[in-house]
């Protein structure tokens, strides 16, 4: 089964970008979808968006839509959410996770990496 | 966006009983809902998937069912390492996830 491994925490100011990478091992990393999964401190889940590398689909939650990109490296096997015009409200668990999407249909996340946490703070 | 309701927020059993965590969509989802559970400081772990049918290597205690705008999961023995918060998801559109529920053992 995949496993997935996310960077470390990392701490932002207002305003600046966030880059973090998620680096699979032990599957054909161009046959999952990686998603992207939010959680903000004592909060629940949220949905961010996704990745299909076998057809290059991108999809993403409309109010991360301008600020939010998600791009994959298939030689290293390695996903990347980079988050931009970085606020208070952006600190939390940023998850990566796989699952069997298809362009047409969404799937569960079935494995899940550690969480890297984001501090946005000045 | 399919908003998913969960209830109640906050559970507190003892060990050996058997609760059933609701969520509710507000449109139908099919059969395109997943449980999760997430311990306290560590990242969730998929339960059940497709409504009713349970990820490798989860206990036969835990059962999902449903279809359409309603579902539950069912723990029918609690065990102390069951407490926790429970997220349902919907994956029939764009993903979203309910609140949680915490479910506490006495």
């Amino acid at each position: 089964q995949v496993q997935l491994v996310q960077s470390g925490a990392e701490v932002k100011k207002p305003g600046s970008s966030v880059k973090v990478s998620c680096k699979a091992s032990g599957g054909t990393f161009r046959n999952y979808a990686i998603t992207w999964v939010r959680q903000a401190p004592g909060q629940g889940l949220e949905w961010m968006g996704r990745i299909i590398p076998l057809s290059g689909t991108i999809n993403d939650a409309q109010k991360f839509q301008g600020r939010l990109r998600i791009t994959a490296d298939e030689s290293t096997s390695t996903a990347f959410m980079e988050l931009s015009s970085l606020r208070s409200e952006d600190t939390g668990v940023y998850y990566c996770t796989s699952g069997k999407d298809t362009y047409y249909q969404y799937s569960y996340m079935d494995v899940w990496g550690k969480g890297t946490t984001v501090t946005v703070s000045s | 966006e399919i908003v998913l309701t969960q209830s109640p927020g906050t559970l507190s059993l003892s060990p050996g009983e058997r609760i059933t965590l609701s969520c509710r969509a507000s449109q139908s989802v099919s059969s395109y809902l997943a449980w999760y559970q997430q311990n306290l400081g560590q990242a969730p772990r998929l339960l059940i998937y497709g409504a009713s049918s349970r990820a490798t290597g989860i206990p036969d205690r835990f059962s999902g069912s449903g279809s359409g705008t309603d579902f539950t999961l069912t723990i029918s023995r609690l065990e102390p390492e069951d407490s926790a918060v429970y997220y349902c998801q919907q994956y029939g559109s764009s993903p979203t996830f309910g609140q949680g529920t915490k479910v506490e053992i006495k």
